[in-house]
Order: structure tokens, then sequence, then C-alpha cells
């Protein structure tokens, strides 16, 4: 059983640019979460979605950050217009269960900014 | 609200020693607790959980936790440190958000090194 994927691994994009980080949940998994680690800080929460709807976003910067996880394909969290602020490591979990499941992490995708 | 306090951002021990890494929460409600190891540009793995029942808590690789009500902690511990533990360890508590979802809180981390 695959873990949770995502990809690219390492993106670098100049002021200005579009991110788009992609999620696949483990097999079975329909629920997915994402969080942002900056540097020598812990993980944050951002958002908390099911496929086709976005239940918690309550840690999603206001402006230029957006997540969808569509019926089919993987979750993506789009930053439009990055900013040096931005550069962090960006992490999903899937789990089972709405509560009481485990959260199981990728390996992260490492965006910087230039 | 949730928060989680870990004490110590690096920690050093000796081949061979006890490794012992701290945890306090805060929580409103009876938490669920966590153990996150985190290697070198790698995603976060669970190392153990606590959420009813026994409060000494069994993880993977040796490791141990154990829930402390009336401290408000979940210390980490394992007997003999090894050079395969050299990490970064993340405590975390769950929380039920006003949405009825499950998310974490985190704490900053600690590094683990482990000295030959």
């Amino acid at each position: 059983n695959a873990g949770v994927m995502q990809n690219p691994r390492h993106l670098v994009r100049r002021r200005g640019q579009e991110a788009r980080l992609r999620c696949s949940p483990m097999k079975g998994h329909s629920h997915v979460y994402w969080y942002r680690q900056l540097p020598e800080e812990g993980l944050k929460f951002m958002v908390y979605l099911q496929k086709e709807n976005i239940i918690d976003e309550s840690g999603m910067p206001k402006e230029r950050f957006s997540a969808e996880f569509p019926k089919e394909g993987p979750s993506i969290l789009r930053i439009q217009q990055v900013v040096r602020g931005d550069s962090a490591a960006y992490f999903c979990a899937s789990s089972p269960e709405q509560v009481g499941g485990v959260q199981y992490f990728g390996p992260g995708t490492r965006l910087t900014v230039t | 609200a949730q928060s989680v306090t870990q004490l110590g951002s690096h920690v050093s021990v000796s081949e061979g020693a006890l490794v012992l890494l701290r945890c306090n929460y805060s929580s409103s409600v009876p938490p669920y607790l966590f153990w996150y190891v985190q290697y070198p540009n790698q995603g976060l793995q669970l190392l153990l959980k606590y959420t009813t029942g026994a409060t000494l808590v069994k993880g993977i690789n040796g490791f141990e936790a154990e829930f402390k009500k009336s401290e408000t902690s979940f210390h980490l511990t394992k007997p003999s440190a090894h050079m395969s533990d050299a990490a970064e360890y993340f405590c975390a508590v769950s929380g039920i958000s006003n949405f009825g979802n499950e998310k974490l809180t985190f704490g900053t981390g600690t590094r683990l090194t482990i000295i030959p």
C-alpha cells in the first residue's frame, strides 16, 4: 500500500509566479490535510478537505492561497504570486477518518522563492 | 485552544545513553497525543500515540511515552540511544475544530543528536 505521495519534492519559483503542490492520499483515505513548516518551526495546520469539499480552512492565509480536492485526482495546494515568505516545506497528510484516525504524512514539498 | 511546548530545541546524548525528550501540552478536553519523527528531507513518521487507556504507550524503534495528566506532560523516552535515532522529534496534540474535524497542533520540535 503506497503511502501519501507528494510532488514535486522540490520547487523553485521566482517572486510573483504561481506554485502548485500536489498530494495523493493513501488508498482508501478520503480526508486530506495540508500543513506548512517554516524554517526552525513546527508544522502549522492550513486546511482540511474531503472530496470536492473544503471543510476547514482556518489556517490558510486569506490571500493568494487556495486548496482543492477534486472527485478525481490529487489534492492541490495553489499559491499565487509567491513571495519570499512563502518559502517553506508543505506537508500533506491523509486519514481514513474525520476524527480518531491517525494522520499519515507525505514527504513534503520544499518550496523556495527566489 | 490547544498548545504544545517542547523544552529543548536541541538535545545531545551519547550512544547507549537514555533519551528523554520533553513535551507539555495544554488542552481543554482530554487530549489525544502523538510523537512524530522526521528524518532529514523526509516527511513525518508516527512513533506512537495516546488516546485513552494505559498511560504508558509503547511505540516503534524502542520508544515509549507516558501520559501524566496531573503534569500535563507526554515525555518521550528510549533506554539506549542508537546512532539511527538522530532526527527531529515533534510532539502533537489533536483537537476538534469548529467544523468537526480533527487537526494537529505541533510543538516546535527537538533535534536529537547522538554522540558516538
